[in-house]
C-alpha cells in the first residue's frame, strides 16, 4: 500500500527555520517523483515544486524559487521542504504527493503538515 | 503563470448532474491534454479524481467525468450525492515547465 506520512504540525517564530519531511512507503521510491503543494489558510492549492529522487533533479515553481529548498533523503524513502527565514505568510498546510511525471498528477497525498508562524 | 480560472461555487440537488469549467489558455490547457482534477473534502487532503483530461483512477466513481475543449476543460458530477459537497481543482501542465492549479471551486449539494 501507497502512503506518505508526513511530519506533525510545527509553530514557529519569525526568522526560524523549519524542515519538514513526507516519509514515502509501498513503492519503489526513486522512481516517482514526490511534489510539494501549500494551502494557505481558507485558500486554495499552489504547486511548489518537484523532487526525483533518484538523482535529485528538482524544479520549482517560480513563485517559490529561493524562498523554500526541496530535498530527499533516498536511504530512508523521506523527502523534506526547508525554510532558512519563516515569514508569518509561510502559515499554510503542506502536501507532499506521489507526482506521476508524464502524466503531471498527484496520485497519493500526505496528510499534510500546519505550519504557523506568529511572534 | 496566472492560476486556471475556475468558478467560484456551483450547486445542484441530489440526482442532478453538474458541471465545473476549468479555463486556461493556449500555452497549457490548450497545449496539452495534462489537466488533473482534484477533490478535496474539509480538513482533508486531495484526492485524485480525474487525470489526462478523462481518466479515473481505480476506485473513482464513473459518475465523475472529464473533458476539453480548446483552452477549457471541464469536469461533470452526474448523480449528484451528498457525499460530493466539496472542493475541487483542476490542474495542467504548462509550456512552462511548471504545473499550475485552479482557483478551486466549492461543490455545494442543495
Amino acid at each position: 500500500e501507497v502512503q506518505l506520512v508526513q511530519s506533525g504540525a510545527e509553530v514557529k517564530k519569525p526568522g526560524e527555520s523549519l524542515k519538514i519531511s513526507c516519509k514515502a512507503s509501498g513503492y519503489t521510491f526513486t522512481t516517482y517523483w514526490i511534489g510539494w503543494v501549500r494551502q494557505m489558510p481558507g485558500k486554495g492549492l499552489e504547486w511548489m515544486g518537484i523532487i526525483y529522487p533518484e538523482d535529485s533533479d528538482i524544479r520549482y515553481s517560480p513563485s517559490f524559487r529561493g524562498q523554500v529548498t526541496i530535498s530527499v533523503d533516498k536511504s530512508i524513502t523521506t523527502a523534506y521542504l526547508q525554510w532558512t527565514g519563516l515569514k508569518a505568510s509561510d502559515t499554510a498546510i503542506y502536501y507532499c504527493a506521489r507526482h506521476r511525471g508524464t502524466g503531471w498528477y498527484y496520485d497519493y497525498w500526505g496528510q499534510g503538515t500546519l505550519v504557523t508562524v506568529s511572534s | 503563470q496566472s492560476a486556471l480560472t475556475q468558478p467560484a461555487s456551483v450547486s445542484g440537488s441530489p440526482g442532478q448532474s453538474i458541471t465545473i469549467s476549468c479555463t486556461g489558455t493556449s500555452s497549457d490547457v490548450g497545449y496539452y491534454n495534462l489537466v488533473s482534477w482534484y477533490q478535496q473534502q474539509p480538513g482533508k487532503a486531495p484526492k485524485l479524481i480525474i487525470y489526462e483530461v478523462g481518466n479515473r483512477p481505480s476506485g473513482v466513481s464513473n459518475r465523475f467525468s472529464g473533458s476539453k475543449s480548446a483552452n477549457t476543460a471541464s469536469l461533470t458530477i452526474s448523480g449528484l450525492q451528498a457525499e460530493d459537497e466539496a472542493d475541487y481543482y483542476c490542474t495542467s501542465y504548462t509550456r512552462n515547465s511548471i504545473l499550475i492549479f485552479g482557483g478551486g471551486t466549492k461543490l455545494t449539494v442543495l
